[in-house]
C-alpha cells in the first residue's frame, strides 16, 4: 500500500492526451513538492518533473506537471508509442520525515 | 557525465548479509547526499535510506531499521549499503541515486544507477 495513490495503468492512443493522477495529504503533496518519474521497460526510473511543473533539460515539453492541494497530474501531450512505461509520482513526507512514492502508473499507447 | 553504478546484487539465504556498493564518477560525490530506493519484482519504488554528505547523519525506512547501515567513502567515491538479517521480502532491484535538491534531503533525485538485483531465499 504505497502513500501516494495513482492508478494503475492508463491508455492512449498516439496523439492523443494522458493524465496520470496523484492523491495525497497535506502532509505530503498538501506541503511539499512533487517529483514525477519515468521507467521505461527494463531500465531504471529517470526524472520527469522536478518541483510539481519544471521539467530538466532534454524532457519534452510535451510532459507537463501541476499540483492542486493534496494531489498532483501528469499530463502527456501527443502520445507517442515511446511514451509507453511506468511513470511514478513522489513526494516528501513530513510525518514519515522522509520520500514516498506512490504505487506507479503505467501507460499503454494503443 | 555523472554516473552510478551498483553493484554486489547475488542470491542469499534467509538471515543471510549483503553488502552493495554503488562507485559514482562525474560529479563531487562528497557534495551530495545520496539515497537507496529498491523495486521489488512487479512492484513499485520504495524509499529505503539516505545519508547526508559527510556520512554523519543517515536515515532509514522502517523497515529495515536496525538491519539496513548506509555508509560512504568520499575518498572512493563509493556509497555503500550493508544489509544484514535478509528477509525474502528484501528481494528486490536496489536502486543509489543522488539527492540533487539545494536543502537536502529532498525527493528530487537525478540520476539513477542502473540497479543491482538482491534475491533473497532459499
Amino acid at each position: 500500500q504505497s502513500v501516494l495513490t495513482q492508478p494503475p495503468s492508463a491508455s492512449g492512443t498516439p496523439g492523443q492526451r494522458v493524465t496520470i493522477s496523484c492523491s495525497g495529504s497535506s502532509s505530503n503533496i498538501g506541503s511539499n513538492y512533487v517529483y514525477w518519474y519515468q521507467q521505461l521497460p527494463g531500465t531504471a526510473p529517470k526524472l520527469l518533473i522536478f518541483r510539481n511543473n519544471q521539467r530538466p533539460s532534454g524532457v519534452p515539453d510535451r510532459f507537463s506537471g501541476s499540483k492542486s492541494g493534496t494531489s498532483a497530474s501528469l499530463a502527456i501531450s501527443g502520445l507517442r508509442s515511446e511514451d509507453g512505461a511506468d511513470y511514478y509520482c513522489a513526494a516528501w513526507d513530513d510525518s514519515l520525515s522522509g520520500p514516498v512514492f506512490g504505487g506507479g502508473t503505467k501507460l499503454t499507447v494503443l | 557525465e555523472v554516473q552510478l553504478v551498483e553493484s554486489g546484487g547475488v542470491l542469499v539465504q534467509p538471515g543471510g548479509s549483503l553488502r552493495l556498493s554503488c562507485a559514482v564518477s562525474g560529479f563531487t560525490f562528497s557534495s551530495y547526499w545520496m539515497h537507496w530506493v529498491r523495486q521489488a519484482p512487479g512492484k513499485g519504488l520504495v524509499w529505503v535510506s539516505r545519508i547526508n554528505n559527510d556520512g554523519s547523519s543517515t536515515s532509514y525506512t522502517d523497515s529495515v531499521k536496525g538491519r539496513f547501515t548506509i555508509s560512504r567513502d568520499n575518498s572512493k567515491n563509493t556509497l555503500y549499503l550493508h544489509m544484514n538479517s535478509l528477509r525474502a521480502e528484501d528481494t528486490a532491484v536496489y536502486y543509489c541515486t543522488r539527492d540533487v535538491g539545494p536543502i537536502p534531503p529532498t525527493t528530487w533525485f537525478d540520476p539513477w544507477g542502473q540497479g543491482t538485483l538482491v534475491t533473497v531465499s532459499s
